[in-house]
């Protein structure tokens, strides 16, 4: 049971490329989320997806897009880096929104 | 939106002391839950705590849900400890996800 898992888990990007980050879920959640951390901060929500077929804007959606592909997969797209966008991602997964949310190991992105 | 205040920011301990964590909360909430981060980034999950008190090892955490805070208690500290903690909570307003705080960073010296 591998619970929530992101790839890659590091990656450098040079301004203006574009990429997905892939995250995939076995625990059967309804919910699925990105957050973004930057040095000595807390997460921030980028975008979430309470359902499949789904998709809403969290705190800090500028510059991104996701897909919720089915249940499990939840993809998040930078069209064109920025060096802005450089920071740690994290997939999360829950049954809903009032429930325990559980976190993938990160993505260390950096735009250079 | 709702404001999560945690402290202190920086703590530094002597293995096997004692400490206290806390999390203010703004407004009403119907979730909360503690995180440890450690030294590699992965975060844990330590409790999913909305109301009540549960206890997990040397790891116990309180939430008193009607004066919005919640307590993480940590006895008997080992290096193992050592990272960020962070509690987060429903950003209200019938909004998804979950609103962090700035995390308490503590460090567990041999």
């Amino acid at each position: 049971n591998a619970g929530v898992t992101q790839t890659p888990k590091f990656q450098v990007l040079k301004t203006g490329q574009s990429m997905t980050l892939q995250c995939a879920q076995d625990m059967n959640h309804n919910s699925m989320y990105w957050y973004r951390q930057d040095p000595g901060m807390g997460l921030r929500l980028i975008y979430y997806s309470a359902s499949e077929g789904t998709t809403d804007k969290g705190e800090v959606p500028n510059g991104y897009n996701v897909s919720r592909l089915n249940k499990r997969e939840f993809s998040l797209r930078l069209e064109s880096a920025a060096p802005s966008q450089t920071s740690v991602y994290f997939c999360a997964s829950s049954d809903n929104r009032d429930t325990e949310a559980f976190f993938g190991q990160g993505t260390r992105l950096t735009v250079v | 939106g709702i404001q999560v205040e945690q402290s202190p920011p920086d703590l530094i301990l002597q293995e096997g002391a004692n400490s206290t964590l806390r999390c203010n909360f703004s407004d009403s909430v119907n979730n909360l839950q503690w995180f440890h981060q450690n030294p590699w980034g992965q975060l844990i999950n330590l409790f999913y705590i909305p109301s009540g008190t549960k206890q997990n090892g040397r790891l116990s955490a309180t939430t008193v849900a009607t004066e919005r805070y919640s307590l993480l208690y940590i006895s008997s500290s080992q290096t193992t400890d050592s990272g960020v903690y962070f509690c987060a909570v429903p950003p209200g307003g019938g909004a998804d996800g979950l609103t962090f705080g700035k995390g308490t960073h503590l460090i567990i010296q041999p």
